[in-house]
């Protein structure tokens, strides 16, 4: 059974970096069939694909501030946010997408607050 | 984007109930649409995917269906544990999109 876990800081200042890892157990990260992504969730609103790291695909409205990337040696993903504001805080959940989501982690809260 | 508007917004029904959740997309996705089950505090859940596909271990009384750029969700028979929001998802183009959510209450 897939599992994945994010870590990170669950606090982060305005216009600093806001960095997560997702560490993945239960099966191989490399493959053709899936890639590993980051979706969130502000508080009361719906979800929002962030990218993948496989194929760094990113999301238009961000993408000037985002790098994603893989260390399928140690099972993990990464995501980097720059410059967060307030319209940063959310859940952020680490996924496996294949053209659907079929394994989440538990999501992570961040909050941007000075 | 894909604009992916599901209706309604809000829903109440009771326990035993068989309840419709519709999601319509901007443009034609052909089957690219999936379903998830999200309770607070928890991962979201895939239920359905490719319109029509029951995921591994999700009961039968969930199905889905689809005609031309409208999509449904029917539960067949409401049970406590269904009472959740739940969302569709395109992935005919990027991004993938989300519909804004649907919250099922109990009535």
């Amino acid at each position: 059974q897939v599992q994945l876990q994010e870590s990170g800081p669950g606090l982060v200042k305005p216009s600093q970096t806001l960095s997560l890892t997702c560490n993945v157990s239960g099966g191989p990260m490399y493959s053709s069939n899936f890639d590993w992504s980051w979706i969130r969730q502000p508080a009361g609103k719906g979800l929002e694909w962030i990218g993948r790291s496989g194929s760094t695909d990113y999301s238009p409205s961000l993408k000037s501030r985002v790098t994603m990337w893989m260390d399928t040696a140690k099972n993990q993903f990464f995501l980097k946010l720059t410059s967060v504001t307030a319209a940063d805080t959310a859940v952020y959940y680490c996924v496996r997408e294949r053209d659907y989501f079929d394994y989440w982690g538990q999501g992570t809260l961040v909050t941007v607050s000075s | 984007d894909i604009q992916m508007t599901q209706s309604p917004s809000s829903l109440s029904a009771s326990v035993g109930d068989r309840v419709t959740i519709t999601c319509r997309a901007s443009q034609s996705i052909s089957t690219y649409l999936h379903w998830y089950q999200h309770k607070p505090g928890k991962a979201p859940k895939l239920l359905i995917y490719d319109a029509s596909t029951l995921q591994s271990g999700v009961p039968s009384r969930f199905s889905g269906s689809e005609s031309g750029t409208d999509f449904t969700l029917s539960i067949s028979s409401l049970q406590p544990e269904d009472f959740a929001t739940y969302y569709c998802q395109q992935s005919y183009s990027i991004p993938p999109t989300f519909g804004q959510g649907t919250k099922l209450e109990i009535k």
